[in-house]
């Protein structure tokens, strides 16, 4: 069964600390996509992953894919409170085609 | 303007009752789906059409029943319903169904609260 296994499940932390959040799997992903759920809403698409080792920023956000493209993780600098929300990494392997998610991390961020 | 709507945002219904989740996407994309968001928020695919036809159908009890009239609209309709169905459901659209590629992007809808008493 291939999985992708998203931690911590739950974080809390107060405005302007870091984090990181992790997405890791015993398989190998083609490619890997970061998504926000904010309540009440849909997720939305932060970034694609593809090549080994790629980093990617979006602002205060770095995204890295892990050399083996089995594992990916998110940092957050100096969060702010409008980064509250559920973060779902989901990739596709080269077998299948389907998007496979992991369950998330539900981030709040503390004024 | 919404790229991809669904209606209605909020459902309540008792038990047994037939229940019908509309979506229309106007992305000009080929490949619609239908998602499960259980009260973990686990994200599962439930089905996917690509151009009106069925590509995707996971284990889904057959009183789920997608139909896609046309490659804008995948709706879903629901029969008996059971406690066990109360979720989040979500429709989402993309442009063909290879690589998750950067131009191949899933939008979701901002989903269907469904509650079952």
């Amino acid at each position: 069964t291939q999985l992708l296994e998203q931690s911590p499940q739950f974080l809390s932390i107060q405005e302007g600390e870091n984090l990181t959040v992790y997405c890791n799997s015993s398989s190998v992903f083609s490619s890997l996509q970061w998504y926000r759920q904010e309540p009440g809403e849909g997720p939305v698409l932060l970034v694609t992953v593809v090549t080994g080792g790629e980093v990617k920023k979006l602002k205060r956000l770095t995204f890295q894919f892990g050399d083996a493209r089995k594992d990916s993780s998110l940092h957050i600098t100096a969060a702010q409170t409008g980064d509250t929300g559920l973060y779902l990494c989901a990739g596709r392997t080269d077998s299948n085609y389907q998007l496979i998610w992991g369950a998330g991390t539900k981030l709040i961020i503390k004024p | 303007d919404t790229a991809v709507s669904q209606t209605p945002k909020y459902l309540v219904t008792q038990m047994g009752n037939d229940k019908s989740i509309k979506c229309e996407q106007n992305l000009g994309h080929d490949t619609m789906y239908w998602y499960k968001q259980d009260s973990k928020k686990f994200l599962k695919i439930m089905f996917s059409y690509n151009n009106k036809e069925l590509i995707i159908n996971e284990t889904v009890p057959n009183r789920f029943s997608p139909k896609s009239p046309d490659k804008a609209h995948l709706n879903l309709h629901i029969n008996s319903l059971e406690l066990g169905d109360s979720a989040v459901y979500f429709c989402a659209s993309s442009q063909g169904t290879g690589a998750l590629l950067s131009g191949n992007t899933i939008y979701f809808g901002e989903g269907s609260w469904l509650t079952v008493v």
